[in-house]
């Protein structure tokens, strides 16, 4: 196991409702990305955490927005869901070569 | 062009068959190179990084050609087991320090008894 936790695992929201997901990252990584994997696709990276702050995100719009707590732990907020967002959400910290370390993941069904 | 290509397969193949996926990326700067595996309604799982000089762990070799921007994975002796979507994952440049990943489509393995 990869000690990184999410939660909660699924979850059904209306379009134009928020939504935020949480992730507890493995004991020591400072360093949590957000990816999003629709069905039949790789995840592909929402943002990344460090010491609290955003240092990189990739082709997600401004609705898509996080935050990192001083024990690590994160969130991701998405705010006025669309029927596109439904996907598994996966939380992942980062080992000493890059490589990444995911949680189960929480899917997430946008009616 | 995608960053990443993987053919997505589905891969049939017999118990104890040999099988090799292939991977293109499109930066010639990327860092880091990773191999996932998948299965269904479950997060990726690492299942072994890439070198320049090539690596094996058990029954899985890993080979990457920085010329080429191409990247494979063998899976010899197959097992029931095996059977999962195999990801390939690159570090792009520039990224070095926010760990940004980019994920192949994955390859859909399938052994059969």
């Amino acid at each position: 196991e990869t000690g990184v936790t999410q939660s909660p695992t699924h979850l059904i929201k209306t379009r134009g409702q928020q939504v935020t997901l949480r992730c507890s990252s493995q004991s020591g990584h400072n360093t949590v990305s957000w990816y999003q994997q629709a069905l039949g696709q790789g995840p592909q990276f929402i943002f990344q955490y460090y010491r609290e702050e955003e240092n990189g995100r990739g082709n997600f719009p401004p609705r898509f927005s996080g935050l990192q707590f001083p024990n690590y732990s994160s969130e991701l907020n998405v705010n006025a869901l669309e029927l596109d967002d439904s996907a598994l959400y996966l939380c992942a910290s980062r080992g000493s070569y890059n490589e990444q370390f995911f949680g189960p993941g929480t899917r997430l069904t946008v009616l | 062009r995608k960053e990443v290509e993987q053919d997505p397969g589905p891969f049939n193949v017999p118990e104890g068959a040999t099988v090799a996926f292939n991977c293109t990326y499109s930066n010639s700067a990327s860092q880091s190179f990773f191999w996932y595996r998948q299965d269904c309604r479950k997060e990726p799982k690492l299942l072994m990084s890439v070198y320049s000089s090539g690596n094996e762990d058990g029954r899985f070799t890993a080979q990457l050609n920085r010329a080429s921007q191409y990247i494979s994975l063998l899976i010899r002796d197959s097992k029931l087991s095996d059977s999962a979507t195999y990801l390939c994952v690159v570090n792009p440049a520039g990224s070095g320090n926010t760990g940004k990943l980019i994920f192949g489509q994955g390859t859909t393995l399938q052994v059969k008894p």
